[in-house]
């Protein structure tokens, strides 16, 4: 595998139920990011993990929970959503968080999430 | 209200055709990117431009920084079919967590054969 994955490709859930979204990057990065990218809005930033910590928290909903294991794997735990939040979830890395070049991200190919 | 606004919104175009796409701002950027985004995958990186009134070429592309660090443009010419897609332009800006992005709205870009 090369650069990011995310899996499920797609995925269809009820109210009630609770998933997992994965995300893995095979490029060494130290930085990792969760996107939220709805028809009618710009790309949104959900969370920011460097080094396994979370460094930024856009505002969340609670019933997203990300978690960070190591700083190849990315994951967001999903419970009781509501069907606005059906949208495409992008995973992206990056070299770090500092400025010019090293903030370049590299994006999976997004999980497309439908909330019945 | 965007922070990053796109225009236009969307481009339907025939191939052989020269375009620009514009990337606007009241805010100042320390850098700029843009992303290609093609249905089914995500955005992927065109170029990162840092100075002001740079000027980036990726074949048929132009990338321009403004001067003041507020705006930009993509300008592609003679497009073709293979540039169909959605063109992001995204702005990084410090903060407490670092240097984070915040994208515009996306160019929807159709070139027909």
């Amino acid at each position: 595998e090369t650069g990011v994955t995310q899996t499920p490709r797609h995925l269809v859930m009820g109210m009630t139920n609770k998933k997992s979204l994965k995300c893995e990057q095979h490029l060494g990065h130290n930085a990792m990011y969760w996107y939220k990218q709805s028809a009618k809005k710009p790309l949104e930033l959900m969370f920011v993990y460097n080094f396994k910590e979370q460094t930024e928290n856009n505002s969340v909903p609670s019933r997203f929970s990300p978690e960070c294991p190591n700083s190849s794997h990315l994951f967001l735990h999903l419970h009781t959503l509501q069907p606005e939040d059906s949208a495409l979830y992008l995973c992206a890395s990056s070299q770090g968080v500092g400025d010019y070049f090293d903030n370049e991200q590299f994006f999976g190919p997004g999980t497309r999430l439908t909330v019945l | 209200t965007q922070l990053l606004e796109q225009s236009p919104q969307f481009l339907s175009i025939q191939e052989g055709e020269n375009l620009t796409v514009y990337c606007n701002s009241s805010s100042v950027f320390s850098s700029l990117q843009w992303y290609r985004q093609e249905p089914g995958e995500g955005p992927v990186l065109l170029v990162t431009v840092v100075t002001g009134g740079e000027v980036k070429k990726l074949k048929r592309l132009t990338f321009q920084f403004g001067d003041a660090r507020k705006d930009s443009s993509l300008h592609i010419t003679a497009a073709q079919p293979g540039d169909t897609g959605l063109y992001l332009c995204a702005g990084a800006r410090g903060n407490n967590a670092g240097n984070m992005l915040t994208f515009g709205g996306g160019t929807r870009l159709m070139v027909k054969p």
